[in-house]
């Protein structure tokens, strides 16, 4: 039973564009959800979080927005540049400090 | 600060040996977990810790997996006897409290 889903197992989007990356989940106990980017080699790198009392949250280019009814989450980059091009992780946790449970990640490529 | 520091970045081993895997996390991160990847079950939670005491370790897949935290700096994942199917990025991450994890660049072990 996986609890995060994310579908898409790629993206690809012209530089400039906007990158929608989306994921699902099941586990209604969730209420902390982050995204991480993952480039190859490299451990994942925590991008944006936001938590079940909030529907959205921005940092920069980075929109993360929430819809606790439908358990889908979203990430927007706006625009995107091809160093945003990496795999995409969706997290989820009943805390904000407890475990968290990743997607099967989504791969972004932006094309110059 | 270095971040989350694991080693060896790449182990081979043969089957039946004995694999120690090294962490050392952030400074002031009271919570380290062990991840595994693999391209069949993506990112697993092997283990958690929180102040040095596992708090969870219902991903561990078998008895020949085990990990310990003897302080706050430094912790371990022991394989023992390895086995092919245990081949994968076998991530260490810390945190404090909010604001996602810190992963390390993670180890690739080959059981052959």
């Amino acid at each position: 039973d996986q609890q995060v889903k994310q579908n898409s197992p790629s993206l690809s989007v012209q530089e400039g564009r906007i990158s929608i990356l989306n994921c699902d989940y099941t586990n209604s106990m969730f209420d902390y959800f982050l995204w991480y980017k993952k480039y190859p080699a490299e451990g994942p790198t925590f991008l944006i979080s936001i938590s079940s009392i909030k529907d959205k949250n921005e940092d920069g280019r980075f929109t993360v927005f929430l819809n606790k009814s439908a358990k889908h989450l979203s990430l927007h980059i706006v625009p995107s540049q091809p160093g945003d091009s990496a795999v995409y992780f969706c997290a989820a946790s009943e805390t904000n400090a407890g475990k968290s449970t990743f997607g099967d990640g989504t791969t972004l490529t932006v094309k110059p | 600060d270095a971040g989350v520091i694991q080693s060896p970045r790449h182990e081979v081993t043969e089957m039946g040996q004995e694999v120690t895997l090294r962490c050392k996390p952030i400074s002031g991160h009271n919570s380290l977990f062990w991840y595994r990847q693999t391209m069949m079950r993506g990112l697993e939670l092997l283990i958690y810790f929180n102040n040095n005491v596992p708090i969870d370790d219902s991903g561990m897949p078998e008895d020949r997996f085990s990990a310990k935290m003897p302080n706050a700096s430094f912790s371990t994942l022991k394989i023992q006897p390895s086995e092919p199917r245990d081949s994968a990025v076998y991530f260490c991450a810390s945190t404090r409290t909010e604001n996602g994890y810190t992963f390390g660049s993670g180890t690739r072990l080959t059981v052959v």
